[in-house]
């Protein structure tokens, strides 16, 4: 079946960059999707990619997509205290609308 | 604009007891998701509704859970008979179709006594 694996933790110094890896198994996903849960709150979508592009580029996020590898990353440039959060990669089923997430990255900024 | 409201925010209840989450998507958003976030479960799909095809019930993890979508906008979550193991955060999620990113409300935190 469909699965998406990420890396449970991840600390960087502010200002530093911070890239959350993400691997998924469905080679027929068309869309992927990165969101942010902060303490207490839901998910934020921060961005997504469709199957048929290699980078997206949103302000200080980039998003790259290797399909070959099925390999998904997430780079924060000039990481501040305020993105500490759980990351949740995301697939969306081919079947349906349903969304596969991975078991979340939490990223911690030290000052 | 308004998001994704759910209520209640938070409920205690005893086990055994019936509860009901409900769900008001974003205006317009014509598709419906529930999921569930629990610490050894991570976040899993439970129900997916979509204008007004016959919702996607493959994730609901037994006969006691179950969901309505009344006039293709508010959905109401019921859990009957609950359980301890039914502790969760039950978040909803819309989108404006199948095939659009979705927006997720801040959840209900569910906790069985």
């Amino acid at each position: 079946g469909e699965d998406v694996e990420q890396s449970l933790f991840l600390s960087v110094r502010e200002g530093d960059s911070s890239v959350i890896n993400c691997t998924y198994t469905d080679s027929s996903s068309t869309y992927l999707y990165w969101y942010k849960q902060e303490p207490g709150a839901g998910l934020q979508l921060l961005t997504y990619i469709f199957s048929n592009m290699d980078m997206k580029q949103d302000q200080r996020l980039t998003v790259l997509l290797n399909k070959k590898d099925k390999h998904l990353s997430l780079r924060i440039a000039d990481t501040q205290t305020g993105d500490s959060a759980i990351y949740f990669c995301a697939e969306r089923d081919n079947q349906g609308g349903k969304l596969i997430f991975g078991q979340g990255t939490e990223l911690s900024v030290k000052p | 604009g308004a998001g994704v409201s759910q209520s209640p925010s938070n409920k205690v209840t005893e086990k055994g007891k019936d509860v009901e989450l409900r769900c008001d998507p974003i205006s317009g958003h014509t598709a419906l998701y529930w999921y569930r976030q629990s610490l050894g479960q991570g976040l899993e799909f439970l129900i997916y509704f979509q204008g007004n095809s016959a919702p996607d019930k493959s994730g609901l993890p037994s006969d006691r859970f179950s969901a309505e979508r009344t006039g293709g906008s508010v959905s109401t979550l019921t859990i009957q008979r609950t359980q301890q193991e039914d502790s969760a955060v039950y978040l909803c999620a819309s989108s404006q179709g199948q095939n659009q990113p979705q927006h997720f409300g801040d959840g209900t935190r569910l906790s069985i006594l």
